[in-house]
């Protein structure tokens, strides 16, 4: 069975200072993998997704991903975030195909500071 | 274009009580999925319409939750009788009928219904 693992559950990072989101995922197939946004008040948002091809996936907001097959991870960054990207992350995975539903992992609140 | 809705955005039922969900997927989706959010929990799927006929299942907690799609539009999730565990976010998402190499386009989410269960 496929799971998706995000070690912080909450991140506090001051504005304009990088931001690293941790993801690791568990999978005896191949999977495609997934950021997901959601902002206060409103529904889940794709951020970027990797299917295939280069491991370093850019997304939007000024967000990327890399894709690391060996450690299984699938970490976000942005070198210099905004107030605006105050918001719950979520980590996720698919088999694809007809087999689509998404395996989400628990979420991570980013704080942004002053 | 209108994206996906639900209604209502809130609801507090008491235990033992029925309680309708509804979604309107984007215009066109053939695909509709449900998905909950238990308090301090990942998101975890429910179940998938292809039109109106249930695709997948599997996530389905019991046989208090039933959920429908007729005509391949809307769909309602209704639970009965509620209970105490059922609280959490519940998430409507659509897509379009078409695949993109290998992977269903891409599921467009709702805001969610909050409910809460007393």
């Amino acid at each position: 069975a496929q799971s998706v693992t995000q070690l912080d559950s909450q991140v506090p990072v001051f504005e304009e200072a990088p931001v690293e989101l941790r993801c690791n995922y568990s999978s005896s197939v191949s999977v495609y993998l997934f950021w997901y946004v959601q902002y206060p008040n409103q529904g889940l948002q794709l951020l970027l997704k990797y299917l295939s091809g280069s491991t370093l996936v850019k997304g939007i907001n000024g967000f990327e991903a890399e894709f690391n097959k060996s450690q299984t991870s699938f970490h976000l960054r942005k070198p210099s975030v905004h107030i605006s990207d105050t918001a719950e992350y979520f980590c996720a995975v698919t088999l694809g195909g007809r087999d689509d539903k998404i395996i989400f992992g628990k979420g991570t609140r980013l704080h942004i500071l002053p | 274009e209108a994206g996906v809705t639900q209604f209502p955005s809130h609801s507090v039922i008491e235990k033992g009580q029925t309680v309708t969900l509804r979604c309107d997927p984007i215009s066109g989706h053939d695909n509709l999925y449900w998905y909950r959010r238990v308090m301090g929990k990942e998101i975890k799927f429910l179940l998938h319409f292809v039109k109106e006929s249930k695709q997948d299942e599997s996530g389905m907690p019991n046989n208090r939750f039933l959920a429908e799609r007729t005509g391949g539009t809307y769909s309602t999730l209704k639970v009965q009788p509620a209970e105490l565990e059922d609280s959490g976010v519940y998430f409507c998402a659509s897509s379009p009928g078409s695949l993109h190499r290998g992977v269903r386009n891409e599921q467009y989410f709702g805001p969610g219904t909050r409910l809460t269960v007393t």
